[in-house]
């Protein structure tokens, strides 16, 4: 088993539409929590951080269930530049960081 | 701005060649590492050095060794490069604390032939 899964899509939607990605890690002594966007064959850039509590940054809701040891992530209204793959990163305390495959999103007009 | 930059975009090697990747950070991180991705296997972890002189061994170390003489720069070598190191390098720079954010530098796609 993977300590980091997440489902590889494609997700492909219109404009407009509410997709959400969920992510689940094995080690239950994870830490830190982050989920990060990819743009084809560019590095992957910070989306952002995934707190206890859920937290928002404008369309983009993150959450964490430790319980269940998944994390999501919801993006709301979909635009075209939201086409990316998004991975999934686990951070277990000090230096063992581990990156999910990714998934991949397709927005169409 | 904060910025990791690597040494070349593209490179094409000989099977046996040997291989050096230089990824040089300007935000005094100490923290920096190298990573392959390769589709459907994600990031993995080859090596990382938490600071000058520090090497430790990530998932993936074999074929591969790094150096790290000054804190801005971090090196990874293919001492002897073999076709099924045909991947992407990414490097990442990282302030001390674990939920800091990682910096990547545009990669290396590199390909042995």
């Amino acid at each position: 088993r993977k300590e980091v899964e997440q489902d590889p899509g494609p997700f492909n939607v219109p404009e407009g539409a509410t997709v959400a990605f969920n992510c689940t890690y094995s080690n239950s002594a994870s830490q830190s929590f982050f989920w990060y966007r990819q743009d084809c064959r560019k590095e992957p850039k910070l989306l952002m951080s995934v707190y206890s509590s859920g937290n928002e940054d404008g369309r983009f809701t993150a959450q964490l269930n430790r319980a269940s040891q998944y994390i999501s992530l919801l993006i709301r209204d979909s635009k075209l530049s939201d086409s990316a793959t998004y991975l999934c990163v686990v951070r277990t305390g000090g230096f063992k960081t581990i990156f999910g495959a990714g998934t991949r999103l397709f927005v169409k007009a | 701005d904060v910025k990791v930059t690597q040494s070349s975009r593209y490179l094409v090697k000989r099977t046996g060649e040997k291989v050096f990747l230089e990824c040089v950070q300007d935000m005094d991180h100490e923290n920096m590492f190298w990573y392959r991705q390769d589709p459907g296997l994600g990031l993995r972890l080859i090596y990382f050095s938490y600071d000058v002189k520090m090497k430790e061994k990530g998932d993936i170390p074999e074929g591969y060794s790094v150096s790290r003489e000054k804190k801005e720069r971090f090196s990874l070598i293919l001492e002897s490069a073999s076709t099924n190191q045909t991947s992407m390098y990414l490097c990442a720079s990282r302030s001390g604390q674990s939920a800091y954010e990682q910096y990547f530098g545009p990669g290396t796609r590199l390909t042995v032939t």
